[in-house]
């Protein structure tokens, strides 16, 4: 069975800053899917970036980015110019290939200081 | 452009009494999920449909059922519901036909038993 293990509960930013949320995990699978979900207060999850595993390059959108380490088995993302909108809990998650369902870290709770 | 309804966003059922919930889906994806969250945790993977096929996680209790009568519509049944099961349940639908990976979240409904 996949792992994902996020090793902060909690970070703190000032506005405009940058910011990087870790999350490793385990697997014997070759090929599967990483992603970073957004789940603002009270608020439904969202998509933030995806990753997959064959994709060496790493993935970006706009101010998210993600540090790939497939060897390392590392996924951590990085918000750029961090804003008061990008306060909530942040998940990584991982799935295999098909449509087995999304194994989820235990969240990384995002405040960002004005 | 509501794409994954779930009704109703909060719930309170008397302990032992039986409870459905409902979640609609305008996306047209084959694959449908149900996760259980408690409070501060990740969410966990209860069960999901591949088309008409149910998949059951294996460490799902059997007091939580689920149907799909069409390709739009998902329940999930909780026969006698304890303490214990006062959660927030995520619906989410992904499509196995496509690029996109990602799992699509509705705004999920708060459980409380009493």
């Amino acid at each position: 069975a996949q792992t994902v293990t996020q090793s902060q509960p909690e970070m703190s930013v000032q506005e405009a800053e940058t910011v990087t949320l870790s999350c490793t995990y385990d697997t014997s699978e070759s090929d599967y899917y990483l992603f970073w979900y957004k789940q603002p207060p009270s608020r439904q999850m969202i998509l933030v970036i995806r990753q997959e595993a064959y994709k060496q390059q790493n993935a970006t959108e706009n101010r998210f980015s993600v540090n790939f380490q497939k060897a390392a088995k590392s996924f951590s993302l990085k918000i750029s110019d961090s804003q008061l909108g990008d306060a909530a809990m942040y998940f990584c998650a991982y799935r295999s290939r098909g449509a087995d369902g999304l194994t989820f870290g235990k969240g990384t709770h995002l405040i960002i200081q004005p | 452009d509501a794409m994954v309804i779930q009704n109703p966003r909060y719930q309170v059922t008397q302990f032992g009494k039986p409870v459905t919930l409902s979640c609609s889906q305008t996306l047209n994806h084959n694959v449908m999920y149900w996760y259980q969250q408690k409070s501060s945790q990740a969410p966990k993977l209860l069960f999901h449909y591949y088309d008409k096929d149910f998949n059951n996680e294996a460490d799902t209790p059997d007091n939580f059922q689920s149907r799909r009568p069409n390709t739009s519509f998902c329940f999930l049944d909780i026969r006698s519901p304890g303490l214990g099961d006062a959660a927030m349940y995520l619906c989410a639908t992904s499509s196995t036909g496509s690029m996109n990976t990602e799992a699509f979240f509705g705004q999920g409904t708060r459980l409380t038993v009493v």
